[in-house]
């Protein structure tokens, strides 16, 4: 069965420079959500996109993006990056459109961003 | 708001032992709750869910949990473990457009 697929798997960047994430979710779902993942700490929820709307937003800072396309895929754009940058960044996806059955979400296997 | 919390930051069993993992959480309606597996580096995989029916949930590797309303918990449990299960785990529970994760607990099977 199809999965979420993330890309790039690995990212290596330096101090200041940009990043963009791409998820591309389950055919047919229709929510995206990005988590942060920092070494030893749990995922945090930074924001998701329902029918390309924003749905939620959580801890995501001023210097993130994000976006959902027609074609449901999301990009997660990082400026001006920072050491502290450095995690593992999961996607997941679901679909809303018959709550209360579907609100599982599948995670992507993660972008894993270095910043130098 | 929803939050979850993972009372042990790690637990170290014998290989063959039973395992329990305390999750309790804290939700206004019907909450829906998630056990993940996180190898290190690796990324998140479900054992189980808990939407509603029985409170007893049966996952993959022989993990199960039990949904208490009354105690707001959802322990994961595991008859005999293997040196395979060491790893992170995380409980989790959904709720409108995002899931909340708790600080995770790492298991250590010592032989």
């Amino acid at each position: 069965a199809a999965g979420v697929i993330q890309s790039p798997r690995h990212l290596i960047k330096e101090k200041r420079e940009t990043a963009t994430l791409k998820c591309y979710p389950i055919p047919r779902h229709d929510t995206v959500y990005w988590y942060q993942q920092g070494p030893g700490q749990d995922p945090q929820f930074l924001i998701s996109f329902y029918e390309k709307m924003q749905s939620d937003k959580g801890s995501i800072p001023d210097r993130f993006s994000a976006q959902q396309f027609s074609d449901y895929h999301s990009e997660l754009n990082m400026s001006s990056l920072e050491l502290g940058d450095s995690a593992l960044y999961f996607c997941a996806s679901s679909l809303m459109g018959h709550r209360p059955s579907n609100t599982e979400a599948f995670f992507g296997q993660g972008t894993r961003l270095t910043v130098v | 708001a929803q939050s979850v919390t993972q009372p042990d930051i790690h637990i170290t069993v014998s290989e063959g032992a039973s395992l329990e993992l305390r999750c309790n959480y804290s939700y206004g309606a019907t909450p829906y709750l998630f056990w993940y597996v996180q190898s290190p580096g690796q990324g998140l995989q479900l054992l189980l869910k808990y939407f509603s029916g029985d409170t007893l949930v049966q996952g993959i590797k022989g993990f199960e949990a039990e949904f208490k309303r009354s105690q707001s918990s959802f322990n994961l449990r595991k008859p005999s473990v293997h040196w395979s299960d060491a790893a992170e785990y995380f409980c989790a529970v959904a709720g409108g457009f995002k899931t909340i994760f708790g600080a995770g607990t790492r298991l250590f099977v010592k032989a």
